[in-house]
């Protein structure tokens, strides 16, 4: 079964200071992986996609990584705003026969205090 | 093109009414996908079309949802005789998939419709 896990579930952290969010997977065969910034009561935004060849994708104070041998991404935030504060979900895509099967993480949610 | 959008925004309805929500894609996008979310989990697929051919349907859709995407441009997913239970957000999203083996597909989601039904 396609299971794509984020850790940690919550986390507050001060304005200015960096974190790293957790993304592990079982979904074969492995397409790409995404992480999306989901504000409350919004749809999704995409911040990154990586291929199979891929290993590092940056966005701005956004950075991705990618290990396909262990399934596990991480996301890098850089020097924190008040602005990150929201969810961020890991969707990992597998392919199926001409389309992709999409499994979506629960998220973590991300709370920036001043 | 602004991207994705959903109409409406919020809807409040009583138990066994039935609703009709709305989605319109990006402009060149061939695919497009209904998810709902309930608070603190991630989206869960619900259906997808390619063009106008709805390609796959997940076992959540029960017999009182369906969707339609009669041209190939904007979808409705239509909830019948609605419960308590399907409260939730209501997310559409669409794509651009070509033959190229490089294509990744990205979603592009809408704003979301919030289904309350008391």
């Amino acid at each position: 079964k396609n299971q794509v896990e984020q850790s940690p579930q919550s986390l507050i952290i001060l304005e200015g200071k960096n974190c790293t969010l957790q993304c592990n997977y079982t979904v074969s065969p492995f397409s790409n992986l995404r992480w999306y910034k989901q504000d409350t009561g919004r749809g999704p935004v995409s911040l990154t996609i990586m291929t199979f060849s891929e290993n590092t994708k940056s966005n701005g104070r956004y950075t991705a990584t990618l290990d396909a041998d262990t399934k596990q991404s991480s996301l890098h935030i850089t020097a924190s705003q008040l602005s990150d504060s929201a969810s961020y979900i890991c969707v990992v895509s597998a392919s199926a026969g001409g389309y992709q099967k999409v499994t979506f993480g629960t998220g973590t949610k991300l709370q920036v205090i001043p | 093109d602004t991207g994705v959008s959903q109409d409406p925004r919020h809807k409040i309805t009583k138990r066994g009414q039935n609703v009709t929500f709305r989605c319109d894609p990006i402009s060149e996008h061939n695919r497009l996908y209904w998810y709902r979310q309930t608070l603190g989990q991630g989206p869960e697929f619900l259906t997808y079309f390619q063009n106008e051919a709805q390609l796959e349907k997940s076992r959540l859709l029960s017999d009182r949802f369906s969707a339609e995407r009669p041209k190939g441009s904007f979808s409705t997913l239509e909830i019948q005789r609605t419960e308590q239970g399907d409260s939730a957000m209501y997310l559409c999203a669409s794509s651009f998939r070509d033959r190229g083996p490089q294509s990744t597909d990205t979603q592009y989601f809408g704003p979301g419709t919030r289904l309350t039904v008391l």
